[in-house]
C-alpha cells in the first residue's frame, strides 16, 4: 500500500511570512496526526483528526496554527504568521482507526521548516 | 502525569558489542509500548510493539511494569542498527506520546 504522503518536503521562509503544509494519509486510514518535531527533541501532537473532526488540538497554537481535513482524507496544516521558533520538522501520520487494536501509527516522510 | 523519558540522548557501541536503549514511563493505566525507529534519510516506522512479543532485526523490548520500563536490547549491535530510536506510550483515544529520542550509533 502506498505510505502517506506530504508536500513540500522544505520549506525556508522569513518570519511572519505564512506557509501551508498538506498530507495524504494512507486510503482507509481515519484518524490523522500533525505533529512538530523540534530538533533534538521527540515528536509532538499538534493536532488528531478522526474522519473530518478534531479529536484533540489543545497543543495547537491556535492564534498563529490552522488545520483542517476536508472530507475525513487529505489534511492542510498552515502557519500564519510563522515565528523563528516554528523552525521543525512538520510530520503527517495516520491510522487504521484501531482496528483489531492496531494503533500503529504510520509516518510521512516530514516537512522542514525554517524560519529565518 | 503521563511521560515517556529516554534518559540518553546518544548511545555509541562497537559492532558485535551488546546495546540497551533504555525507556521509562509515567502511566496509570494498563500501558501498551512501541519501539519506532528512523533511519538516516527514512520516515519514523514502527520497530516492535510489546504486545507483539516479538524480535524484529534481532531486537527485543521487556515491559517491566515494577520498574515502569521498556528497553530495547539487542545481543550482538550491526552498523546498520545506527538510527534514530523513539519509545512510545500509547494512552489511549488513539492517542501516542513519544519520548525524546535515543540516537544509536554502531562504530565498525
Amino acid at each position: 500500500e502506498a505510505g502517506v504522503a506530504q508536500s513540500p518536503r522544505y520549506k525556508i521562509i522569513e518570519k511572519r511570512q505564512s506557509v501551508a503544509f498538506w498530507c495524504n494519509p494512507i486510503s482507509g486510514h481515519a484518524t490523522l496526526y500533525w505533529y512538530q518535531q523540534i530538533l533534538g527533541q521527540g515528536p509532538k501532537l499538534l493536532i488528531q483528526f478522526q474522519n473530518n473532526g478534531v479529536v484533540d488540538d489543545s497543543q495547537l497554537p491556535k492564534d498563529r496554527f490552522s488545520a483542517e481535513r476536508l472530507k475525513g482524507v487529505d489534511s492542510t496544516l498552515k502557519i500564519q504568521p510563522a515565528k523563528l521558533e516554528d523552525s521543525a520538522v512538520y510530520l503527517c501520520a495516520s491510522m487504521d482507526g484501531g482496528r483489531g487494536g492496531e494503533v500503529t501509527q504510520y509516518f510521512g516522510p516530514g516537512t522542514r521548516l525554517l524560519v529565518l | 502525569a503521563q511521560r515517556v523519558t529516554q534518559p540518553e540522548k546518544l548511545l555509541s557501541v562497537f559492532k558485535g558489542a551488546p546495546v540497551e536503549l533504555k525507556c521509562n514511563y509515567s502511566y496509570s493505566g494498563s500501558p501498551e509500548l512501541f519501539w519506532y525507529v528512523q533511519y538516516s534519510r527514512q520516515r519514523l516506522q514502527l520497530l516492535l510493539r510489546h504486545i507483539s512479543r516479538e524480535s524484529i532485526k534481532g531486537f527485543t523490548a521487556d515491559l517491566n511494569k515494577g520498574e515502569t520500563s521498556f528497553h530495547l536490547k539487542k545481543p550482538f549491535a550491526q552498523e546498520e542498527d545506527s538510527a534514530m530510536y523513539y519509545c512510545a506510550l500509547y494512552t489511549g483515544g488513539f492517542k501516542t506520546i513519544f519520548g525524546a529520542g535515543t540516537r544509536l550509533f554502531v562504530k565498525a
